[in-house]
């Protein structure tokens, strides 16, 4: 069975400073990864997703992310933040297997300070 | 990007009553359909895997005579939260995946709000 450890619940950042939400995950098979960014009383928004290929994935809003197999992560940065990426982030994977269903993370906020 | 709606974005009700929510994929057919629960400062709770034209797969835990699903088309399907009780009162939200995109990506709702007096 699939697992995802989100390692830090908050993440306080000054705007303009780099930031890496880390993500690690547990699984026997082959994977597809996902994050996905919750603005308050919002649904949720793909911001990038890897599925094979480059370990590099760039997504939305300037983030981007690495798979790493060895370490099983897939940590989400951005090089300058800005106040408006202040939200909750969540990590998820999914056995491609099955239905598409996906664990989450416990999620991480994203505090971005002026 | 697929569009997926929900209706209402938030409900009200007695304790006792009967609450529907709607999910719709907009501009593509979504053959499977997930409903998650979320409570306050928390993540996503899967709460069962819904396909087009069969019966829903609950999670463990999750009573299927308490949250009737149904995914009557391939663009629609609703959740019933039955005899609601206060402790039901959480945020829903459905997502869909079909044939647009790739990966089996969920296309996610914008989520419903519901409060159970």
């Amino acid at each position: 069975a699939q697992s995802v450890t989100q390692l830090d619940s908050q993440v306080p950042v000054f705007e303009e400073a780099p930031v890496e939400l880390r993500c690690n995950y547990s699984s026997s098979v082959s994977v597809y990864l996902f994050w996905y960014v919750q603005y308050p009383n919002q649904g949720l928004q793909l911001l990038l997703k890897y599925l094979s290929g480059s370990t590099l994935v760039k997504g939305i809003n300037g983030f981007e992310a690495e798979f790493n197999k060895s370490q099983t992560s897939f940590h989400l940065r951005k090089p300058s933040v800005h106040i408006s990426d202040t939200a909750e982030y969540f990590c998820a994977v999914s056995d491609p297997g099955n239905t598409g269903k996906l664990i989450f993370g416990q999620g991480t906020t994203l505090q971005v300070k002026p | 990007g697929a569009v997926v709606s929900q209706h209402p974005s938030r409900v009200i009700c007695k304790s006792g009553t009967s609450v529907k929510i709607e999910c719709r994929s907009l501009d593509f057919q979504a053959t499977t359909m997930f409903w998650y629960r979320q409570f306050p400062k928390q993540s996503l709770m899967l709460m069962a895997t819904s396909n087009e034209g069969s019966k829903a797969t609950y999670e463990q835990g999750v009573e299927k005579d308490k949250f009737l699903i149904n995914h009557a088309s391939l663009t629609l399907s609703t959740l019933t939260v039955t005899s609601a009780h206060p402790e039901d009162s959480s945020f829903y939200i459905c997502s869909a995946s079909g044939n647009s995109g790739g990966g089996n990506e969920q296309f996610f709702g914008p989520g419903t709000r519901l409060t159970v007096l």
